[in-house]
């Protein structure tokens, strides 16, 4: 089983670049979402969506697109990257919202931003 | 808004001992998650706990939560190597249909 795949594992940037992190779920799951990890910060919420075509912003999206055209895809896009993005994000996705159910996570994406 | 801590951040026990991990949120969350993070790796669900009193025990584990206190616990009982890990709680805001998560405690089991 696939679960969820993130691409690239790793990437380095420049400042000012632009890219697009990639998400793709098999489980048919309506509620996906972007996480950022820092050291001594936990997961910060960037942006999720609670279907296709419904997106909203979590506690960090400044710097941060996403859109939802299909249930099994969930980019992130980095606009005009920072050093302050470098970080290691996480892509999730859980059925039918969170309520009572729980998030399955992808392995990560290393991103260094120079 | 709320806001999740976790006490300890950083545990190192002994092989056999128990421990208890903290878990105190801000304003009302009805749903309590818990998740492990080995080094370098992605997160692994550990307990959602739906509702006060919960209690849900898997292996040395066992999770609960007091929705009035406005506390969950991880109880470690006699660890082993294999539990050093990272351990996040994390809070469900139902209106915003999110989680927000604590810092995370970093669990050290030495022989």
């Amino acid at each position: 089983n696939a679960g969820v795949t993130q691409t690239p594992k790793f990437q380095v940037l420049k400042t000012g670049q632009s890219m697009t992190l990639q998400c793709a779920q098999d489980m048919n799951h309506e509620y996906m979402s972007w996480y950022r990890q820092d050291p001594g910060m936990g997961l910060r919420l960037i942006h999720y969506s609670v279907g296709a075509g419904i997106t909203d912003q979590g506690e960090v999206p400044n710097g941060y697109n996403v859109s939802r055209s299909t249930t099994e895809d969930f980019p992130l896009r980095l606009l005009s990257a920072a050093p302050s993005q470098t970080s290691v994000y996480f892509c999730a996705s859980s059925p039918q919202g969170l309520a009572k159910n729980i998030q399955y996570f992808g392995a990560g994406t290393r991103l260094s931003v120079l | 808004e709320l806001k999740v801590e976790q006490n300890p951040l950083f545990l190192s026990m002994q092989e056999g001992k128990n421990y208890t991990i903290y878990c105190n949120y801000s304003t009302t969350s009805d749903r309590l998650y818990w998740y492990r993070q080995d080094p370098g790796k992605s997160l692994e669900s550990l307990f959602v706990l739906l509702s006060n009193g919960a209690v849900k025990q898997e292996g040395r584990l066992m999770a609960s939560l007091d929705t009035k206190a406005r506390l969950s616990t991880l109880h470690i009982t006699a660890a082993v190597h294999d539990l050093s890990a990272t351990y996040f709680c994390a809070g469900y805001t139902g209106t915003a249909s999110k989680l927000t998560f604590g810092t995370g405690t970093r669990l050290q089991v030495t022989l």
